[in-house]
């Protein structure tokens, strides 16, 4: 079944360590995006890709890194800058051919990252 | 600039009641689209329903309706006959769809928490 998967489901951090969360689609979509959502708040975009090579900062980018070397990949790394990393992590994913607008996104099952 | 608001935070109904969940947005774009998703506890968000700024016309699908209004930037979500399944977080989002816009980025309100008590 085609979908997008998250790794890991849970996942806790010393302060000042970097962690890398996972994102895979095989829906052959072309956008990824990493949206972060905190408790009564939505979800906030942190970061984007429109295609393989190519990423933007989204409204929350800053202590984030991310990197699009595959079209099916679009890992987020939370660095040591990340003041407030705890946290629910959702990947996401659109088609984004030309011909196609406002087109649904698929989400993942998101990561709850607690700093301990 | 884009935003949602979803002035309901939580919502509590009795199994069978109907209820409606608010949403209302601003945006400068004449086109545009808008979005229903659903969060269970498991926390993944699934996609209920997608409407776009020319199409006002309400849709429903089985126990869930939505009432689109483009005059007052509203598009309602009612669910009829509650069920306890039906207990999630419930958002409400927006996409741009105008030249130069990042296709496919949602802009989200709060969310409602919906419970169903049986």
């Amino acid at each position: 079944d085609g979908g997008i998967t998250q790794s890991p489901k849970y996942l806790f951090r010393k302060e000042g360590q970097n962690v890398t969360l996972s994102c895979e689609q095989n829906l052959n979509h072309d956008a990824m995006y990493w949206y972060r959502q905190d408790p009564g708040q939505g979800l906030r975009l942190i970061y984007y890709s429109q295609i393989v090579n190519d990423f933007q900062k989204g409204d929350i980018a800053e202590g984030y890194s991310v990197s699009r070397e595959k079209k099916e990949s679009f890992p987020l790394t939370v660095t040591s800058a990340q003041k407030n990393p705890t946290a629910f992590y959702l990947c996401a994913s659109t088609v984004q051919n030309r011909g196609i607008r406002g087109t649904e996104a698929f989400f993942g099952q998101g990561t709850r990252l607690t700093v301990v | 600039a884009q935003k949602v608001t979803q002035a309901q935070t939580e919502i509590s109904v009795v199994e069978k009641e109907d209820v409606t969940l608010d949403c209302v947005y601003e945006t400068r774009d004449t086109t545009y689209y808008l979005f229903w998703y659903k969060q269970p506890p498991s926390g993944e968000l699934v996609f209920l329903i997608r409407r776009n700024s020319f199409d006002e016309q309400n849709e429903i699908s089985g126990r869930y309706s939505w009432n689109f209004q483009k005059s007052t930037s509203s598009f309602n979500f009612t669910i009829t006959a509650s069920q306890v399944v039906d207990s999630a977080v419930y958002f409400c989002a927006l996409s741009e769809a105008r030249r130069g816009s990042t296709l496919g980025r949602l802009y989200f309100g709060r969310g409602t928490q919906l419970t169903v008590w049986p």
